[in-house]
């Protein structure tokens, strides 16, 4: 029962290095999408799919890109890390679009 | 914009008793409301998932209501355990695209032994 899968758990990045935050799911979802967590904000959108090669923003997509190339991955690059991007970062899926959602452990992402 | 209000923002209660977590929400055109948990550095948990169509939801201890006319869902946790310590979570999809599930921001929640 392996669900939605986040590689890595942990970073730790310079001010301008990139990198990928993966994610992957088993349940043949058709939605994914990515939320940042951050204190006293709550979860947020970053971007979401609603099926491989169908990406859209969501409401903080600066300074993220993602791609859809298949059902079961949709991976969340970062192109220029900033402090700002401190945060940690969910992967969720769900069978339809407005179905019960199912996130990853998530990724604790710390940009110096 | 879809707002989700959280009361209270804490709660600390002995083992055993029945408890409450409120949930509220400024627009009524919603498809779903989902009630989560969180445990420390872990991920979110679905817990319960009501239909728009739908007035409750229950899962074993668990009961989850829902007035769209008042913009409002309850929690209700029977017979508290200590296991039931964590962050509890609502989110209500209003089907927006760009904004996703809109969350609360949780209700702390500690069962004494």
């Amino acid at each position: 029962n392996a669900g939605v899968t986040q590689t890595p758990k942990f970073q730790v990045l310079k001010t301008g290095q990139s990198m990928t935050l993966q994610c992957a799911q088993d349940m043949n979802h058709e939605y994914m999408s990515w939320y940042r967590q951050d204190p006293g904000m709550g979860l947020r959108l970053i971007h979401y799919s609603v099926g491989a090669g169908i990406t859209d923003q969501g409401e903080v997509p600066n300074g993220y890109n993602v791609s859809r190339s298949t059902t079961e991955d949709f991976p969340l690059r970062l192109l220029s890390a900033a402090p700002s991007q401190t945060s940690v970062y969910f992967c969720a899926s769900s069978r339809t679009y407005t179905g019960e959602l199912f996130f990853g452990e998530g990724s604790r992402l710390t940009v110096l | 914009k879809q707002e989700v209000t959280q009361i209270p923002a804490a709660l600390s209660v002995p083992e055993g008793e029945n408890l409450v977590l409120n949930c509220s929400f400024t627009d009524s055109a919603i498809y779903n409301l989902q009630w989560f948990r969180q445990d420390p550095g872990k991920g979110l948990t679905s817990l319960l998932l009501i239909q728009s169509s739908q007035r409750e939801q229950t899962s074993g201890r668990l009961n989850a209501s829902l007035d769209k006319s008042s913009g409002r869902s309850t929690l209700y946790i029977a017979a508290s355990q200590p296991g039931d310590s964590a962050t509890y979570l609502c989110a209500v999809d209003s089907g927006g695209g760009a904004d996703g599930l809109t969350f609360g921001k949780g209700t702390h929640l500690i069962i004494q032994p």
